[in-house]
Order: structure tokens, then sequence, then C-alpha cells
């Protein structure tokens, strides 16, 4: 069974630093992983998908890589904004018995 | 395009009574997935479908609870009789392909008294 295990649990930092969430999963075996931001009461928005073939992707100001050996992936968030504030939850793909984890709670304070 | 849809989007039920949630996936994605999260609880899957096929069912946590997919277009979650721990989020998501990102719905929000 794939677990799913996301460091820090919260994260509180000022506005304009530059943050690195971690994700790590017990299975190797993925296709790819995906990066969400779930805001209080909505669904979940989809930020970058990484194939298990590519090392990282970016968009804007979010970098995500994927080390599929270690079972690790991380998401860089530079010069955070207030709007950044979320939860964020990583979702190794291709095994389609996994569980989220908790997720790693996100505060920008302006 | 238009997103993943659920409806409805907040259900309030007795226990003992009967809730059937429902999701359209995005045009053209044969793939289509169930999760849920319960109060403090992280997302778990429930189950998932490709086309009209149940691929993976393993997370549905007990035979009072019924997905189906006619037609292979939107899906339905029924569950029958609602007790009071199914309360939580439903959440509904699609994709093309298994290798291909999933795209959520805004969820529905299930509350049983």
């Amino acid at each position: 069974k794939q677990e799913v295990t996301q460091i820090p649990a919260a994260l509180s930092v000022p506005e304009g630093e530059n943050l690195v969430l971690n994700c790590s999963f017990t299975d190797s075996a993925i296709y790819n992983l995906q990066w969400f931001r779930q805001d209080p009461g909505k669904g979940l928005t989809s930020l970058l998908l990484i194939q298990s073939s590519q090392r990282e992707q970016t968009s804007g100001r979010l970098n995500a890589s994927l080390d599929k050996s270690s079972g690790r992936s991380t998401l860089y968030i530079a010069a955070s904004q207030p709007g950044d504030s979320a939860t964020y939850l990583c979702l190794p793909g291709g095994y389609q018995k996994v569980t989220f984890g908790t997720g790693t709670k996100l505060q920008v304070i302006p | 395009e238009a997103g993943v849809t659920q409806f409805p989007s907040h259900s309030v039920i007795e226990k003992g009574q009967t809730v059937t949630l429902r999701c359209d996936p995005i045009s053209g994605h044969d793939n289509l997935y169930w999760y849920r999260r319960v109060m403090g609880k992280e997302i778990k899957f429930l189950l998932h479908f490709v086309k009209e096929s149940k691929q993976d069912e393993s997370g549905m946590p007990n035979n009072r609870f019924l997905a189906e997919r006619t037609g292979g277009t939107y899906s339905t979650l029924k569950v029958q009789p609602a007790e009071l721990e199914d309360s939580g989020v439903y959440f509904c998501a699609s994709s093309q392909g298994v290798l291909a990102g999933q795209y959520f719905g805004p969820g529905t929000r299930l509350t049983v008294t």
C-alpha cells in the first residue's frame, strides 16, 4: 500500500520568502506525481504534474522536482505571496489505492 | 472547457436516509475517481472507473456505498442507508488517462444528522 507523508504539516512565513514543501512516498512504482492546492471549502486545484520520466516541472513561481527512486518530491515556491496561503497536497499517480497525505498548510503573512 | 462538476454542493440528511451524489467529468475523460475526506482526516480514494467499468473499488468502505457510471459519462455515488460516520466531503476527479493529471471537482459536503 502506498503511503504518502508531507513535511512540514504547517508552515507560516512572511511574504516574499522562498519555501520548500516536501512529499515522500513509499512505493516508487508511479507513473507521475501531481501537486495540488486546496483552499478552505473548495476543491483541489492542480498546480503541477511531473511524469515519472521527468525530474522537474515549472509553472511561474512554482517548481516541482521528482526523485522517483528515493520516493521524494519537493515543491518550491519562490517569492511567496499572501495568495499562496492554502493547503498543499501531493498525489503519486498511476497507483489507484493511494491515499493523500494530510498536506502542508501554508500561511503567508503580509 | 468546463471542469469537473458535482451536485449537490451540500446535502444534509438524517441517519438512515439515502443520498445520491453526482459527478460530471470533463468531456472526453474516460477515467473517473471518487474520493472522500472525513473530518480532520486525509483525502481517501474510494474507487476508479475507466469508462463504465470499475477499475478499482478497493477503497469503498462497505456495501452501503454504490457507485455507477452508466454509459461512461457522469457517475453517481449512492449511500444507503446513510450513517453518521459518512459525513464528510466527497470529491470526484477525472483524467484523460492514467498517465494524465487528475482534475478535481469542488466536492459535495455531506452531513448526516
